[in-house]
């Protein structure tokens, strides 16, 4: 079956330092690939996508690239900002039936000034 | 344009007693709907979907219920909670068509506290 792995949280940082976080997949088919990002207190929103191969969505200075060699959507930012901390989920969709999503566990990002 | 609806934003509920969560979508028909929890310090977890009116899928067997009396609303109940039940519910909307728009549209969420 389908699975997502994000790393561990929480990530802390500086503001203005590189952020990356890890995510893996495995999938049966050829799945599209998204970033979810949840404030506290509030819903998920996505956050950026990616429908094929070497794809690289990218959203509010944010990016990700859409790796089938290595099964990979890690998310990066250059600089990151206070109002960046949040919970980051990693998800994958089969793009053979159904839209049931997979989602990670999330990635609490805490970024201090 | 699209919009969902989900309340309440907090529900403090004794042990044993039942439970309505709803939700409510705007500006689209036929979307896919799914009921999820966010347990603290754990990630999302499927309760429920719907591709349609009366159609109900359970991903986790438990003591919630779900139900879709009409194309946009979608309810989760309970008729005994427990302890466990705990955590963060949110509802979600998609188009319900594979292809570019394939994303997730979360509500708000309601803080369910099981005391």
């Amino acid at each position: 079956g389908n699975s997502v792995t994000q790393m561990e949280g929480p990530v802390t940082l500086s503001e203005e330092a590189f952020l990356t976080i890890n995510c893996t997949y495995t999938a049966t088919g050829y799945p599209s690939l998204f970033w979810y990002v949840q404030y506290p207190g509030e819903g998920l929103q996505l956050l950026l996508k990616a429908t094929k191969a070497d794809d690289k969505g990218s959203n509010k200075g944010f990016e990700a690239t859409y790796r089938k060699e290595t099964t990979s959507f890690h998310l990066e930012k250059g600089s990151v900002q206070v109002s960046d901390s949040a919970v980051y989920f990693c998800a994958l969709s089969d793009q053979g039936g159904s839209y049931i999503p997979t989602f990670g566990r999330g990635t609490s990002l805490i970024v201090h000034p | 344009s699209q919009t969902i609806h989900q309340w309440p934003a907090t529900l403090v509920q004794p042990v044993g007693s039942p439970l309505s969560l709803e939700c409510t979508v705007e500006g689209t028909s036929n979307p896919n709907l799914y009921w999820y929890r966010q347990a603290a310090g754990r990630g999302l977890q499927l309760l429920f979907y719907s591709v349609g009116i009366g159609q109900i899928s359970s991903e986790v067997p438990q003591n919630l219920s779900a139900s879709r009396p009409q194309d946009r609303q979608f309810i989760l109940s309970s008729k005994k909670l427990l302890l466990s039940d705990s955590g963060f519910y949110l509802c979600a909307w998609s188009v319900g068509q594979q292809g570019a728009d394939e994303k997730l549209f979360f509500g708000s969420g309601t803080q369910l506290s099981v005391l």
